[in-house]
C-alpha cells in the first residue's frame, strides 16, 4: 500500500517563505506531486517530481530525495493568496496510474 | 470553455434514494477518475478508468457504479445512499503515465 505524512497546518507572514514537507511510504514510485485546493474549490496541479532534485517553477519549488521517500513544497515571497491546503501525492508503481493523496498541510498567511 | 466539467455541484438527498453524477473533458485524456474528499478533506481515489476501461476499483461498496461511455465521459451512480456518502466527488482526467491531474470542480453531495 502506500501513506503519506504531512504537516497538518502551517502559519506564516506576508513576504516569508514557507517549506511544507511529505515523507511518503510506497510499494513502488513513479513521483511525487503537489497539489493546491482553496476552500471550496478543486484541486490544481503545482509540480510533479520523477527524480531527485529541485524544480522550480516561479514562486514554488518541490524536491524531492527517493532515497529517503521524501520531498518538500517551498513557497517563496508569501502572499494572501497562497492561503489554501497543500496536497503531496504520490505514484506508485503498480503498473497503471494511481495517484494517492497525503492528508494535506493547510497554510495560512496573514498580513 | 471548462476542461473537466462535472454535474450537478450541489446534490442534497434523502438516505436510500439512488443520485447520479457526471463528468466529461474536453482534453482529449485517455484517462478518469473519481476522487471522495471528506469532511477532513482527506481525496481518496475510488475509480480509475483508461480508455473506457475500469483498471482500478478501490474497494469501494458496490453501491458505486461507475459508467465510461466513451473516454471522454465518466458518469457515477450511487444507490441506497447512506449518511457516511455525504462528501465532496472529484472526477479528474489526465494522460496516461502523467503526473498531473485536471480535477472538475467538484459535485457536493449531502445525505440526510
Amino acid at each position: 500500500g502506500q501513506s503519506l505524512e504531512q504537516p497538518s497546518e502551517v502559519t506564516a507572514v506576508e513576504g516569508a517563505i514557507v517549506q511544507i514537507n511529505c515523507t511518503y511510504q510506497t510499494s513502488g514510485f513513479y513521483g511525487l506531486s503537489w497539489y493546491q485546493q482553496h476552500d471550496g474549490g478543486a484541486p490544481t496541479f503545482l509540480s510533479y517530481n520523477a527524480l531527485d532534485g529541485l524544480e522550480e517553477t516561479g514562486r514554488f519549488s518541490s524536491f524531492l530525495s527517493r532515497s529517503d521517500s521524501y520531498g518538500y513544497l517551498l513557497l517563496q515571497e508569501l502572499q494572501m493568496k497562497d492561503s489554501a491546503s497543500y496536497f503531496c501525492a504520490v505514484m506508485g508503481n503498480t503498473g497503471f496510474q494511481k495517484l494517492v493523496f497525503g492528508t494535506g498541510t493547510r497554510l495560512l498567511v496573514s498580513p | 470553455d471548462t476542461a473537466v466539467s462535472q454535474t450537478p455541484k450541489y446534490l442534497v438527498t434523502q438516505m436510500g434514494n439512488d443520485k447520479s453524477i457526471k463528468c466529461e473533458q474536453n482534453l482529449g485524456h485517455d484517462t478518469m477518475y473519481w476522487y471522495k474528499q471528506d469532511s477532513k478533506k482527506f481525496l481518496k481515489i475510488m475509480f480509475s478508468y483508461n480508455n473506457k476501461e475500469l483498471i482500478i476499483n478501490e474497494t469501494v461498496p458496490n453501491r458505486f457504479s461507475p459508467k465510461s461511455p466513451d473516454k471522454a465521459h465518466l458518469n457515477l451512480h450511487i444507490n441506497s445512499l447512506e449518511l457516511g456518502d455525504s462528501a465532496v466527488y472529484f472526477c479528474a482526467s489526465s494522460q496516461q503515465g502523467a503526473g498531473e491531474l485536471f480535477f472538475g470542480e467538484g459535485s457536493r453531495l449531502t445525505v440526510l
